[in-house]
């Protein structure tokens, strides 16, 4: 299994910081990465796909690069709706993983 | 709009048999280009992939290797939903699970409400 491992699990930052988020993969594959924002008692909702492709309707201020074996999610400037826990995701090879996740702070 | 409206008990006993349903509206589980998934997330194991099936002409059904001998996932046309069966349950599968749609390079782009299912005598 492709293992996926996320830095920082915590971050705390102030709305308006530029936040960056690492997801490092235990083997090197090319774009078939995603990205999702979770909040408390709700389903993770699709941000990124193939690495760096902006989902319909998301914000603009996220963004995503990488490829091999590691893939980075930035948030340009923290807005308040954007504190919660962000997970990648690679889907490579089966069985599809996650990463730990990182939960955003109000610093 | 694609929705996905899981349901199935929220309990079940050590032993027994895990079952839920995902009802899906805005696409059809027949679909040549998605895949219906089952996704479960518990504080040990974090978001895991449990497995899918989906329909390219014939139908066809992936499991995860940590589920695979206890693990059925089936299409139900005429209801146009999916369903979920884990059997020998034990405490560690007690988790919240998600049925999810994906299209292959677009990831899993919508996601049912969740369901926390308790393993508990």
């Amino acid at each position: 299994d492709i293992q996926m491992t996320q830095s920082p699990s915590t971050l705390s930052a102030s709305v308006g910081d530029r936040v960056t988020i690492t997801c490092r993969a235990s083997q090197s594959f090319s774009t078939w990465l995603a990205w999702y924002q979770q909040k408390p008692g709700k389903a993770p909702k699709l941000l990124i796909y193939k690495a760096s492709s902006l989902e319909s309707g998301v914000p603009s201020r996220f963004s995503g690069s990488g490829s091999g074996t590691e893939f980075t999610l930035t948030i340009s400037s923290l807005q308040p709706d954007d504190f919660a826990t962000y997970y990648c995701q690679q889907y490579n090879d089966y069985p599809w993983t996650f990463g730990q996740g990182t939960k955003v702070e109000i610093k | 709009q694609v929705q996905l409206q899981q349901s199935g008990p929220g309990l079940v006993k050590p032993s027994q048999t895990l079952s839920l349903s995902c009802a899906i509206s805005g696409d059809s589980v027949s679909s040549n280009s998605a895949a219906w998934n089952w996704i479960r997330q518990s504080p040990s194991r974090g978001l895991e992939w449990l497995g899918r099936t989906y329909y390219r002409s014939n139908w066809y059904s992936d499991y995860a290797v940590s589920v695979k001998s206890r693990i059925t996932i089936n299409p139900d046309t005429s209801k146009n939903q999916f369903s979920l069966q884990l059997n020998s349950v034990t405490p560690e599968d007690t988790a919240v699970y998600y049925c999810v749609r994906d299209l292959g390079a677009l990831a899993f782009d919508y996601w049912g409400q969740g369901t926390l299912v308790t393993v508990s005598s």
